[in-house]
């Protein structure tokens, strides 16, 4: 396997369901993070982690629960969803380094997720 | 606030050369990149500007004017597999996030 790796490729589930979502990365990065991406609308980031410690939360429901177990993995936990949550969630991965970076991240290729 | 600004579509025909703008008002500012994404695929990193000027790779060029918040991506020779949504981001400090543009959707025709 190579780059990054995203299971699985396609979810649908009810609003009761738990569910998760696995992210692997096979590039030797130190930061994952999770987009949603719905339709017609830009990237939303919901979540960075960096060296494994959680540095961005940005206003995600309680219903979305990332686990970082090492820098290779990357979890979402799904519980209680709404219709609303349907959309494309995307994996990424960078080298963060302290000088200057180039913004490249390598996005794994989603997870096409239906609520209903 | 932090916004980038892209147009929504853009439609070319083969072989022409197409040039998609993005103005930003960040905080702070990191950089700006080009991402392209086919439909049903991942968002693929193709170009990063972090000084003023033109940064050529192959057919496709990115240029940056920071005094004007501005950057455009240049598409020369275009083939049908441009096709693609083109997205620009942007860092807004230093260990920051990066901030993305809603896309512009590039319709190449034959």
């Amino acid at each position: 396997e190579t780059g990054v790796t995203q299971t699985p490729r396609h979810l649908v589930m009810g609003m009761t369901n738990k569910k998760s979502l696995k992210c692997e990365q096979h590039l030797g990065h130190n930061a994952m993070y999770w987009y949603k991406q719905s339709a017609k609308k830009p990237l939303e980031l919901m979540f960075v982690y960096s060296l494994e410690e959680r540095v961005e939360n940005n206003s995600v429901p309680s219903r979305f629960s990332p686990e970082c177990p090492n820098s290779s993995h990357l979890f979402l936990h799904l519980h209680t969803l709404q219709p609303e949550d349907s959309a494309l969630y995307l994996c990424a991965s960078s080298q963060e380094t302290s000088g200057r970076a180039n913004n490249e991240q390598f996005f794994g290729p989603g997870t096409r997720l239906t609520v209903l | 606030g932090q916004s980038l600004e892209q147009p929504s579509e853009v439609t070319a025909v083969e072989g022409a050369i197409v040039q998609i703008n993005c103005t930003y008002q960040t905080s702070g500012f990191y950089g700006l990149s080009w991402y392209q994404q086919h439909d049903g695929g991942a968002p693929t990193f193709l170009s990063y500007n972090g000084l003023d000027g033109l940064e050529e790779t192959g057919r496709f060029s990115s240029f940056l004017s920071r005094s004007d918040s501005y950057g455009y991506l240049l598409l020369q020779e275009l083939q049908m597999k441009d096709s693609a949504s083109y997205f620009c981001a942007v860092r807004d400090n230093q260990g920051g996030k990066l901030i993305f543009g809603q896309g512009t959707e590039l319709s190449v025709k034959p």
